[in-house]
């Protein structure tokens, strides 16, 4: 079975600021996982993805997160916030097997002060 | 340099009432997605489409049909609208199925009366 929970529904930052936002997953297979940005009245935009290859994923815009199978743990992290990050962003799990098995985060939403 | 591309953008029907949403994507994938977004739920699967030729429920199939036309167009049809399908629809595609970026239309804001 799979699962993906977004530790956080909201984050308020202020600009400049690093971003952390928490996603912590679970999968009986070996998992891709990704990440997604959604501005408002928008469609989702793939901001970076992990398919085993290396742990520490970089993204668009200066994001990226980091694969933790120990902690099972793909983090969103960003040093500096922007006013244009806020957004809503999804953590996104999927299985590499038979099936379709995707199951999205209930997404954490993100909010930036000037 | 459309992407995919849904129709219409807003809707608002009384219960009871049909209607399709449409989708087509130009960048010659072969799967296709429908999604609902509803607040604090994410993204559910509502259907999907691995080939052309083939469909398949997803998560919260009840209430919805789709067909898929061919390889660009897949479309999801509500026979009889209820409030409970008040949400934003998404369509989505990809190349080589779930472990590949999936890249999302705008959105279909559906409001049952």
């Amino acid at each position: 079975a799979q699962s993906v929970t977004q530790l956080d529904s909201h984050v308020s930052v202020s600009e400049g600021t690093p971003v952390l936002l928490r996603c912590n997953y679970s999968s009986s297979y070996s998992p891709s996982l990704f990440w997604y940005v959604q501005h408002p009245n928008k469609g989702l935009q793939l901001l970076l993805k992990y398919t085993s290859a290396a742990t520490l994923v970089k993204g668009i815009n200066g994001f990226e997160a980091e694969f933790k199978k120990s902690e099972t743990s793909f983090h969103l992290t960003k040093p500096s916030a922007h006013m244009s990050d806020a957004a809503e962003y999804f953590c996104v799990v999927s299985a590499n097997t038979g099936g379709f098995k995707t199951i999205f985060g209930a997404g954490t939403r993100l909010f930036v002060k000037a | 340099n459309a992407g995919v591309t849904q129709t219409p953008k807003f809707q608002v029907l009384k219960t009871g009432q049909s209607m399709t949403l449409q989708c087509a994507q130009d960048m010659n994938h072969n799967s296709m997605y429908w999604y609902r977004q509803d607040p604090g739920m994410g993204l559910r699967l509502i259907y999907y489409s691995a080939s052309e030729g083939t469909t398949d429920k997803g998560e919260v199939p009840n209430g919805y049909n789709v067909s898929r036309l061919n390889k660009r167009e897949f479309s999801l049809r509500l026979e009889s609208a209820a409030p409970s399908q008040t949400s934003v629809y998404f369509c989505a595609s990809s190349d080589r199925g779930q472990a590949a970026e999936a890249f999302f239309g705008q959105g279909t804001r559906l409001t049952v009366v």
